[in-house]
């Protein structure tokens, strides 16, 4: 069974840095791109960033190139963001999913970013 | 960007009821679009894919169409557990893009 199990979010100064993280199990991870995407509380989704199985290439919204990181870990089947600093309007759920067309997805994790 | 735009943008129908969305691209995607549904709470599920292909396990009463701009989405015989929000997405080129949504209520 696919699982996709998001970490890491919680309470962040605007201007501060936290790294999410998805664990992937069910599946050979390597073989699958992945992705990154938020909701902003009662908004839509909204596309973050995209790796390929062999981590490049890497792709990023405009909004988040230069501070936010996608990465893999492919030997422990993980899958990470390193958000560097952070806006208000970063708030929201992140999810990890798998596949260009999100075929699954985690359950979530969320960041809040506030003084 | 791609510009994705569903509509409507809510609506309600009874149990029973065709219920049909429609998903219009700024540009042409040829048949790069998924669907999503969303019910509160809960992330979203994967229903739709390469606009007609149904993702495993998800049931035969929800089918995609479309190609080029112009996609659709419909429900055969909506049931009270399909009431949720429902987004289309395309990934012909980056950065990806979702629609706006289409909440779904069951009247």
């Amino acid at each position: 069974e696919v699982q996709l199990v998001e970490s890491g979010g919680g309470l962040v100064q605007p201007g501060g840095s936290l790294r999410v993280s998805c664990a992937a199990s069910g599946f050979i991870f390597s073989g699958y791109e992945m992705m990154w995407i938020r909701q902003a509380p009662g908004k839509g989704l909204e596309w973050v960033s995209y790796i390929a199985g062999s981590s490049s290439p890497i792709y990023y919204r405009d909004s988040v190139k230069g501070r936010f990181t996608i990465s893999r870990d492919n030997s422990k089947n993980l899958l990470y963001l390193q958000m560097n600093s952070l806006r208000a309007e970063d708030t929201g759920v992140y999810y990890c999913a798998r596949g260009l067309h999100g075929g699954y997805w985690g359950q979530g994790t969320l960041v809040t970013v506030s003084s | 960007d791609i510009q994705m735009t569903q509509s409507p943008s809510s609506l309600s129908a009874s149990v029973g009821d065709r219920v049909t969305i429609t998903c219009r691209a700024s540009q042409g995607i040829v048949n790069y679009l998924a669907w999503f549904q969303q019910k509160p709470g809960r992330a979203p599920k994967s229903l739709i894919y390469a606009a007609s292909s149904l993702q495993s396990g998800v049931p035969s009463k929800f089918s995609g169409s479309g190609s080029g701009t112009d996609f659709t989405l419909t429900i055969s015989s909506l049931q009270p557990e399909d009431s949720a929000t429902y987004y289309c997405q395309q990934y012909y080129s980056y950065p990806l893009t979702f629609g706006g949504g289409t909440k779904v209520e069951i009247k």
